[in-house]
């Protein structure tokens, strides 16, 4: 089983700030298949990125992922409210899929 | 528009069975993987297993294996999570997701809660 580990836990910012959150994995992920989701209180999860990099459909161009192998990023350039919420990364190189713990961006 | 509809909130005792649904729209059922994923209180996600419509093929996390039964019903493009027992700790919020290309889940149920008391 692929364990991923996201870091930090809690990230406290401000609107209009720069956050960075990371994820990395306890071995390579395959093909780098690798999704953020945001998570806001009392709401299903909701995809943000996939294979990576790649946007779901009508996700603001503020989020992007990067990374590779077993180190991945997701930034979102400039912070806007709706954004303070809770982030997993998900890999799905292996058929076991697993989840990170999440961070929390609070405001 | 794509759309996985859940079953409401359950009360139930420990012991007790229970199916709870997910029922998708505005895209080809039978031709998508639906996942199940569980939420603990205040806890992260765990995938739970996976079902595939068409022919009712089921994976399913070892973690989970022998504790819950996933299922289909392509006629009515429904997926189903089973227990035979219920226990306390399967409360939780329960969220059917729809697999998509690699696949990575593309589209989320609003989640069921599911509460056991003891």
């Amino acid at each position: 089983e692929i364990v991923l580990t996201q870091s930090p836990g809690t990230l406290s910012l401000s609107p209009g700030d720069r956050a960075t959150l990371s994820c990395r994995a306890s071995q390579s992920v395959n093909n780098d298949y690798l999704a953020w989701l945001q998570q806001k209180p009392g709401q299903a999860p909701r995809l943000l990125i996939y294979d990576t990099s790649r946007r779901a459909t009508g996700v603001p161009d503020r989020f992007s992922g990067s990374g590779s192998g077993a180190d991945f990023t997701l930034t979102i350039s400039r912070l806007e409210h709706e954004d303070f919420a809770v982030y997993y990364c998900q890999q799905y190189g292996t058929s076991l899929y697993t989840f990170g713990q999440g961070t929390r961006l609070e405001i | 528009e794509v759309q996985l509809v859940q079953s409401g909130a359950e009360v139930k005792k420990s012991g007790e069975s229970l199916k709870i649904s997910c029922k998708g729209s505005g895209y080809r059922f039978t031709t998508y993987w639906i996942a199940w994923v569980r939420q603990m209180p205040g806890k992260g996600l765990e995938w739970m297993g996976i079902v595939y419509p068409d022919d009712s093929e089921t994976r399913y996390n070892p973690s989970f294996q022998g504790q819950v039964t996933i299922s289909a019903d392509k006629s009515i493009a429904t997926a189903y999570l089973h227990w035979d027992s219920l226990k306390a700790s399967d409360t939780a919020i329960y969220y059917c997701a729809r697999l998509n290309g690699d696949p990575f889940f593309d589209f989320w149920g609003q989640g069921t809660l599911v509460t056991v008391s003891s």
